[in-house]
């Protein structure tokens, strides 16, 4: 089967920095994506690491360690717009077809 | 572009009844995935199609559950009947190739009481 783990919650302050770890367990990883989700919203795709190392996007930054089956979402001067519930996502082909699998998800707080 | 649409927004139901949602993707896009985020959990995969196809449904929890795609476009997924625990964040997304993106409709929230 596939499992993902992340934190379930984290809180830092306006203008720091914070990163999100997400651990990986799959027989047929592809790639690990990160989406972002406000309370009621839809999720919405940010960053996708398919090779290790780290890929930047603005504030944003993904990093990925195939070895170790593990990668982080870092956030860099955090705003308050930035408190959401973040998911990693593992592009599985373990059933045949491709799919994504979501982890539980980080809830962020940020504080003023 | 117009983004992926669910329908109803929310949907509360008593246990026993029948509930299809809809999911319009946006145009053009072959692949076509449904999730459930029960309060707190994952977001958990049904299943996709790739245009009319079932390419994978081994996320589907019993056959109460029944999703339909006409014609490659929208999709339906009723749940007949339903049950307490089936209560959750039924979202759809689509996507224009096996290895894009997922663009996320808003969800339907599902209340079975």
């Amino acid at each position: 089967g596939q499992s993902l783990e992340q934190p379930s919650e984290v809180t830092a302050v306006e203008g720091a920095i914070v990163q999100i770890n997400c651990t990986y367990q799959t027989s047929g990883f592809y790639g690990l994506s990160w989406y972002q989700q406000h309370d009621g919203g839809a999720p919405t795709f940010l960053s996708y690491n398919a090779l290790d190392g780290l890929e930047e996007t603005g504030r944003f930054s993904s990093f990925l360690s195939r070895s170790d089956s593990y990668g982080y979402l870092l956030l860099q001067e955090l705003q308050m717009k930035d408190s959401a519930s973040y998911f990693c996502a593992v592009r599985d082909r373990s059933t045949g077809g491709f799919k994504t699998i979501f982890g539980a998800g980080t809830r962020l707080f940020v504080k003023a | 572009e117009a983004g992926v649409t669910q329908f109803p927004s929310h949907s509360v139901i008593e246990k026993g009844q029948t509930v299809t949602l809809r999911c319009d993707p946006i145009s053009g896009h072959d692949n076509l995935y449904w999730y459930r985020r029960v309060m707190g959990k994952e977001i958990k995969f049904l299943l996709h199609f790739v245009k009319e196809s079932k390419q994978d449904e081994s996320g589907m929890p019993n056959n109460r559950f029944l999703a339909e795609r006409t014609g490659g476009t929208y999709s339906t997924l009723k749940v007949q009947p339903a049950e307490l625990e089936d209560s959750g964040v039924y979202f759809c997304a689509s996507g224009d190739s096996y290895n894009s993106p997922l663009h996320f409709g808003n969800g339907t929230r599902l209340t079975v009481t």
